[in-house]
C-alpha cells in the first residue's frame, strides 16, 4: 500500500487565488514528519514546509501553510496568493520514527499550473 | 553557504557502461542521501550515508552502491547499466544530529540526469 498518496496529477489556479494541494498519508507510527518540497522544471527540490505529528499548531512558512488533520491522515499544502513562479511539481514526503536515518518516503507529486 | 553541488549535471552512457555521480553536501552536513526520480516509479530512495557508514538502503539490486568520505562527500556508483537506469538522480544532504532524525530537513542538489542508450 502506497504510504504517501498525492490524488491530483495537476491543478490550475490563477494568478493571487489559493490553491489547496492534497496529501494524504498512511503509517501506524505515532511519531513522524510530514514535508513538502517544490519541485521547478529545473530538477532541484526546494523545501517548503515541515509539520511534526505531535505539533499543537499547524505549520506556516510565509505563503504556505500546512493544514495538517491528523485523525484523517492528512497533510494538505495551502498555498495563499499564487504567483506565475509556483508553477512547479509539488511533493508531499513523510519520514517515520521507527526507520533508519533521514530517509524520506514521497508521494506521485501534484503538478501545478498558474496562469495570469 | 554553499547548497548541495552534483556533478556532472546531465550523462549520456549506453547500455552495459558504468557511471559514478558525486555529491558534495552542505558545509557540515553529515548525512547524504540518493534518490532516483523517473516518470514512472516517481522518487525512489537508494541510500543514506552518514560518517561514511551506510546507515539505510532502499530496493534496488546490487548494481547501484555508494560511498561516503571523510569530508562527508558521496559518490553513487551504477554498474552494468540498463535502458531503465535512466533517471535523474537527487542527492540530499541533512545535518543529522544524533538521535531522532524525525525533524532533520533534507535539502536537494539539482540532481544528474543520466541518459542511458
Amino acid at each position: 500500500a502506497q504510504k504517501i498518496t498525492q490524488t491530483q496529477p495537476g491543478m490550475f489556479v490563477q494568478e493571487k487565488e489559493a490553491v489547496t494541494l492534497d496529501c494524504t498519508y498512511d503509517t501506524s507510527d505515532p511519531s513522524y514528519g510530514l514535508f513538502w518540497y517544490k519541485q521547478p522544471s529545473s530538477g532541484e527540490m526546494i523545501f517548503l514546509i515541515y509539520q511534526g505529528s505531535y505539533d499543537q499548531q499547524n505549520a506556516t512558512e510565509g505563503r504556505y501553510s500546512l493544514n495538517f488533520q491528523k485523525a484523517r491522515k492528512s497533510a494538505n499544502l495551502v498555498i495563499s496568493a499564487s504567483q506565475l513562479g509556483d508553477s512547479a511539481m509539488y511533493f508531499c514526503a513523510m519520514r517515520e520514527s521507527n526507520q533508519a536515518g533521514t530517509a524520506l518516503i514521497f508521494g506521485k507529486g501534484t503538478t501545478l499550473s498558474v496562469s495570469s | 553557504k554553499a547548497g548541495v553541488t552534483q556533478t556532472p549535471r546531465y550523462l549520456i552512457k549506453t547500455r552495459g557502461q558504468q557511471v559514478t555521480l558525486s555529491c558534495s553536501p552542505i558545509s557540515g552536513h553529515r548525512s547524504v542521501s540518493w534518490y532516483q526520480q523517473t516518470p514512472g516509479q516517481g522518487l525512489q530512495f537508494l541510500f543514506e550515508y552518514f560518517s561514511e557508514t551506510q546507515r539505510n538502503k532502499g530496493n534496488f539490486p546490487g548494481r547501484f552502491s555508494g560511498r561516503q568520505f571523510s569530508n562527508s562527500r558521496s559518490e553513487m556508483n551504477v554498474s552494468t547499466l540498463e535502458l531503465g537506469d535512466s533517471a535523474l538522480y537527487l542527492c540530499a544532504s541533512s545535518f543529522s544530529r544524533s538521535g531522532f532524525p524525525g525533524k532533520e530537513t533534507q535539502y536537494f542538489g539539482p540532481g544528474t540526469r543520466l541518459l542511458v542508450l
